[in-house]
């Protein structure tokens, strides 16, 4: 089983700032790697998949890199409602593992 | 759009058998190359993946739970299932369905439509 480590567990950021948030892959998984974005009392919602495409209706603020096993979930200038816990996916082979989470909070 | 809509009991005895549906609108559960999937996530923790099934009807479960857990497809009714055997309180988490409409990968695809969730308790 391919084992998704996030750091870090929270990160807290001003409104308007960059945030960075890292997914490592105990195994290679390509591009094959997705992140969410889970509010409160809410479904995660899919944000970007083979590491960097944006998913439907997904803002440009969010961007995805990396292949292999390093990648990293960059919002550009926060807004309120970024402030989430977010989820890296690997979809490369089974099972489909998730990380563990980061929250962003807002500093 | 395709919607998803999770249901079945809140509440189930320890040892019992977990049993919930996810109800498929805006489009047919065989109509498309989709992988349908289930996903739970205990009060206050992360997302935990159970298993996936194929529209053709092949499934792939986590390990760990695969000696307890079947997913099935009802074609008539546009429904997907999931039963989980000799649940613990271990098992009480929200549980979502979701769909994953690219499979662009051997390990399936990132999941793109999910349902509400709905809490399952394991409580006597």
């Amino acid at each position: 089983e391919i084992v998704m480590t996030q750091s870090p567990a929270t990160l807290s950021v001003s409104p308007g700032e960059r945030a960075t948030l890292s997914c490592r892959a105990s195994q290679i998984v390509s591009i094959n790697l997705a992140w969410y974005q889970q509010k409160p009392g809410q479904a995660p919602r899919l944000l970007l998949y083979g590491a960097s495409t944006r998913a439907t209706g997904i803002p440009a603020r969010f961007s995805g890199s990396g292949s292999g096993t390093e990648f990293t979930l960059t919002i550009s200038s926060l807004q309120s409602e970024d402030f989430a816990v977010y989820y890296c996916q690997q979809y490369y082979n089974w099972p489909q593992t998730f990380g563990q989470g980061t929250k962003l909070e807002i500093k | 759009q395709l919607q998803l809509q999770e249901s079945g009991p809140g509440l189930v005895k320890p040892s019992e058998t977990l049993s919930l549906t996810c109800t498929v609108s805006g489009g047919s559960i065989t109509n498309s190359s989709y992988y349908w999937g289930w996903i739970r996530q205990p009060p206050g923790k992360g997302l935990e993946w159970i298993g996936n099934i194929y529209y053709s009807g092949s499934t792939h479960y986590k390990p760990s739970l695969e000696s307890r857990v079947t997913i099935s497809v009802d074609t008539s009714k546009d429904q997907f299932s999931l039963k989980l055997s000799s649940v613990t309180a271990a098992d009480t988490a929200m549980y979502y369905c979701a769909s994953d409409s690219r499979v662009i990968a051997f390990g399936g695809g990132p999941f793109d439509y999910w349902g509400q969730g709905t809490l399952v308790t394991v409580s006597s």
